[in-house]
């Protein structure tokens, strides 16, 4: 299983929208809507932004937002903030009972 | 409060194999699974193997087959990863986290635990 395929990096300005994002194949992303997203500070536990292609978390800002069409989802974060600065991965299910992650994407608040 | 706490660091040799552990509290211990996941320096996060915490089923990554073995001990709500065969490529942090069952994404992370393969 491959990992799913995100841009190196994003960058943008504060207030600024930024999407990235994540490919994968009708294995993984394009057969289940069980994609989430993880937002990760170096050094601390990654943290679940979405589930289910969609769905925040309790908690979780509306500036995050998600979708998906065939086999590529996509994040994008709204009002950019400096406290946005992180790793980003887009986790899938697989049909072989397995979970995928994404290769990464930095994202940089100018 | 939900916790998933690690065990420590750990330095191993090439060629030796690891034990981690992972201590649940705060939930009740078969209601969600355990997966484990790796980041090396300077990759990204890394899906390794889950094992469903209600019935012992067990899902291992491809990359792992063969050399990781994911177990649990639902007496003292703990999971554990044995993965042998070391190489300086498995240096990284390692992390349990917890699912839901049947949910499908990851709502509670250990603090990680460092593993260094190194002669």
């Amino acid at each position: 299983q491959s990992a799913l395929t995100q841009p190196a990096s994003v960058s943008g300005s504060p207030g600024q929208s930024i999407t990235i994002s994540c490919t994968g194949t009708n294995s993984d992303i394009g057969r289940y809507d069980f994609v989430s997203w993880y937002q990760h500070h170096p050094g601390k536990a990654p943290k679940v932004m979405i589930y289910h292609v969609t769905n925040r978390p309790s908690g979780v800002s509306n500036r995050f937002s998600a979708s998906k069409s065939g086999n590529t989802a996509s994040l994008t974060i709204s009002g950019l903030q400096p406290e946005d600065e992180a790793d980003y991965y887009c986790n899938s299910y697989t049909s072989s009972f397995t979970y995928v992650f994404g290769t990464g994407t930095k994202v940089t608040v100018l | 409060q939900v916790q998933l706490v690690q065990s420590g660091a750990e330095v191993k040799m090439p060629g030796a194999s690891l034990k981690l552990s992972c201590k649940a509290s705060g939930y009740t211990f078969t209601s969600y699974n355990v997966h484990w996941v790796r980041q090396a320096p300077g990759h990204g996060l890394e899906w390794m193997g889950i094992i469903k915490t209600s019935d012992g089923t067990i899902f291992y990554a491809q990359n792992f087959q063969g050399r990781v073995t994911v177990t649990m001990d639902t007496s003292t709500s703990t999971a554990h990863m044995e993965l042998r065969s070391l190489t300086s490529d498995d240096t990284a942090i390692y992390h349990c986290a917890r699912e839901l069952d049947s949910s499908f994404y990851l709502d509670n992370w250990g603090q990680g635990t460092l593993v260094t393969v190194s002669s």
